[in-house]
């Protein structure tokens, strides 16, 4: 069954201290995956891909095939990292289906 | 580029009744996919259209349906509404011919069932 898993639903950190956003996933093949974001009163947008390697705004994430995850990570949490962040996978064939994580909302305290 | 427009934003029906909903995408984006948003059930996948086919479904009954249009545009209905029908409706765009999938949201329709 194709399935994302973000175990946490609330992430709360204190300014300046690491993030580590969870993210387990299940899917016979090989998926793409992806972190979306949603800041408050903002429509959903995409953070980043694995195969894209990059890191952007200080998060990156790698995928781990043999533990099914990828996890987002942040050395240094900021006020303004604070929105829902949702995990996603989409296989490899012609359709662009999404399937999201429930999502785990970071609070990132000053 | 102007990004993902729905329309209406907002829309209030009684059960029984049928709702129709509107998505342009972004221009030159020929795929547009339809998720369904609830804090409940969180953001689940109803379809993908590409060049005016149905490409894939999620599994919802079949009174969601939708289709698109040529210029891409794409629409939604949903018939003989329930009350577990009230949520936040997505639309997406993508540009085809990418080596990944990624996908451009819309702001939403918030639709209420009474």
């Amino acid at each position: 069954a194709q399935r994302v898993t973000q175990p946490e639903k609330l992430l709360s950190v204190f300014k300046g201290a690491p993030v580590e956003l969870k993210c387990n996933y299940s899917y016979s093949g090989s998926p793409e995956l992806f972190w979306y974001v949603q800041y408050s009163r903002q429509r959903l947008q995409l953070l980043l891909r694995h195969i894209s390697r990059e890191s952007i705004k200080g998060f990156t994430a790698d995928l781990n095939k043999g533990e099914t995850s990828f996890h987002l990570k942040k050395p240094f949490a900021q006020e303004e990292d604070s929105a829902m962040y949702y995990c996603a996978l989409s296989g490899m064939d012609s359709s662009y289906k999404l399937i999201f994580g429930s999502g785990t909302r970071l609070l990132v305290r000053p | 580029k102007a990004g993902v427009t729905q329309t209406p934003r907002y829309l209030i029906k009684t059960r029984g009744q049928q709702v129709t909903l509107s998505c342009s995408p972004i221009s030159g984006h020929r795929s547009v996919s339809w998720y369904q948003q609830t804090p409940g059930q969180g953001l689940q996948f109803l379809f993908e259209y590409f060049s005016e086919t149905q490409r894939n479904k999620g599994n919802f009954p079949g009174r969601f349906s939708g289709r698109q249009f040529s210029n891409s545009r794409s629409e939604m209905n949903v018939s003989t509404l329930e009350l577990g029908d009230s949520a936040l409706y997505l639309c997406a765009s993508s540009l085809e011919g990418q080596t990944s999938y990624e996908q451009y949201f819309g702001p939403g329709t918030r639709l209420t069932v009474t």
